[in-house]
């Protein structure tokens, strides 16, 4: 069955970089999009940045363009986020999921998030 | 503020019917992105309900039911139990803005 593991997360400083990676099986990793999706505590869902199944092709959320940069790995079946320049209010649980075109992209299957804490 | 509108909470009985409302604008919903609606358990990560509009994905009961018109959609679920408690979220595209937007979400409270 899909399975999506992400990994990565911890507290880290205003300004510092963190790496987070999400292990996908049980699926055609390279036939999918991917997505990034994250959830302040007690807060609602907040899109972050997709990637195309090849990986020449990503999106931004304007929270996040020109810090955060999605890639992925289709021999390792991984996929990425590096975060540089992280501020308080990128605090959150940072889900990745698969991401399915029906006039417009949705996140069909979640994996369990990893936490990212931001203070100083 | 959320681009997609929804009521921060909705409640009903057991056995009785609510709907949940999610409304966009001409540049999400209204341009004819699809809707897709989220169910999150207390504790639990997100889960896929309603893709589509009004498509359910293999396992979700069919209690529940997805509509749109216009820049709106609604969630509709029927002979509510009490684990349905949950929040849920709506999803779009939203074409000014190259983005997935989100609904703020909707506490459903079972009486």
């Amino acid at each position: 069955q899909v399975q999506l593991v992400e990994s990565g997360g911890g507290l880290v400083k205003p300004g510092e970089s963190l790496r987070l990676s999400c292990a996908a099986s049980g699926f055609t990793f390279s036939d999918y999009y991917m997505t990034w999706i994250r959830q302040a505590p007690g807060g609602g869902l907040e899109w972050l940045s997709y990637i195309s199944n090849i990986g020449n092709t990503m999106y931004y959320a304007d929270s996040v363009k020109g810090r955060f940069t999605i890639s992925r790995d289709n021999v390792k079946n991984l996929l990425f986020l590096q975060m540089n320049s992280l501020r308080a209010e990128d605090t959150a649980v940072y889900y990745c999921a698969t991401a399915t075109y029906s006039s417009g992209y949705y996140a069909g299957y979640w994996g369990q998030g990893t936490l990212v804490a931001v203070s100083s | 503020q959320s681009v997609l509108t929804q009521p921060p909470s909705v409640s009903g009985a057991p056995g009785q019917r609510v709907t949940i409302s999610c409304t966009g604008s001409n540049s999400n919903i209204g341009a004819g992105f699809d809707v897709h609606w989220y169910q999150q358990l207390p504790g639990t990560v997100p889960k896929l309900l309603i893709y589509g509009n009004s498509n359910r994905p293999s396992g979700v009961p069919d209690r529940f039911s997805g509509s749109k018109s216009g820049t709106s959609t609604s969630l509709a679920i029927t002979g509510l139990q009490a684990e349905d408690e949950a929040d849920y979220y709506c999803q779009s595209y939203d074409n000014d803005l190259s983005a997935w937007v989100f609904g703020g979400g909707t506490k459903l409270t079972v009486l």
